[in-house]
């Protein structure tokens, strides 16, 4: 079946550092990936998304390339900033039917 | 166009207690999805909804969990006899049939069930 592993946290980083949390996968077919990002108390925002092979979604400064030699989706960000402190998931869709979600990456950004 | 909408937004219950969790999905909307958030951990599926019909309950738990989504009226998930490992937050999600602005699914902003 269909999964999704992404890196465990929290990752904790300083405002301005780089961002990378790693996100790979396993389906059959050519699923759409997606970022979801939830912030305390709140439900899920679609952060972005790429629906196939090379694609890269982009949004607020993060990026994603969508990799299927490697079947990953990792989310990059060049310059965090506090704000970005979240719960970051990455996410499976086959077109049918619900998401997979991956256990999730908490964010943490210190001034 | 409001989104899709969860009530209430905390739940408390006992143990042996009932809980009841409303969604009502977006206008326009027919396919409902529920999610089960525990702590420190992702959205796991539970169970995905088109209006009267149940489409795959492979997630639910066999036993005190029920779901619907009736012809008129929110989609309802059902708790019964809570026991404290059923202490999440429950996300509910919608989509119209054919999805067409790239997201498969909006999301609520969850239930959260506390029980003592």
């Amino acid at each position: 079946g269909n999964s999704v592993t992404q890196m465990e946290g929290p990752v904790t980083l300083s405002e301005e550092a780089f961002l990378t949390i790693n996100c790979t996968y396993t389906a059959t077919g050519y699923p759409s990936l997606f970022w979801y990002v939830q912030y305390p108390g709140e439900g899920l925002q679609l952060l972005l998304k790429a629906t196939k092979a090379d694609d890269k979604g982009s949004n607020k400064g993060f990026e994603a390339t969508y990799r299927k030699e490697t079947t990953s989706f990792h989310l990059e960000k060049g310059s965090v900033q506090v704000s970005d402190s979240a719960v970051y998931f990455c996410a499976l869709w086959d077109s049918w039917g619900k998401l997979q979600f991956g256990a999730g990456t908490q964010v943490v950004v210190t001034p | 166009n409001a989104g899709v909408m969860q009530n209430p937004r905390h739940l408390v219950r006992r143990r042996g207690q009932e809980a009841r969790l409303r969604c009502s999905p977006m206008k326009g909307h027919s396919h409902v999805y529920w999610y089960r958030q525990l702590p420190e951990e992702g959205l796991k599926f539970m169970v995905y909804l088109q209006k009267e019909n149940i489409i795959d309950e492979s997630g639910m738990p066999k036993e005190r969990f029920s779901a619907e989504f009736p012809k008129e009226g929110p989609s309802i998930l059902r708790i019964q006899q809570v026991v404290r490992g059923d202490s999440a937050a429950y996300f509910c999600a919608s989509s119209p049939v054919r999805p067409e602005d790239g997201q498969p699914q909006h999301f609520g902003d969850g239930t959260r069930l506390s029980i003592l």
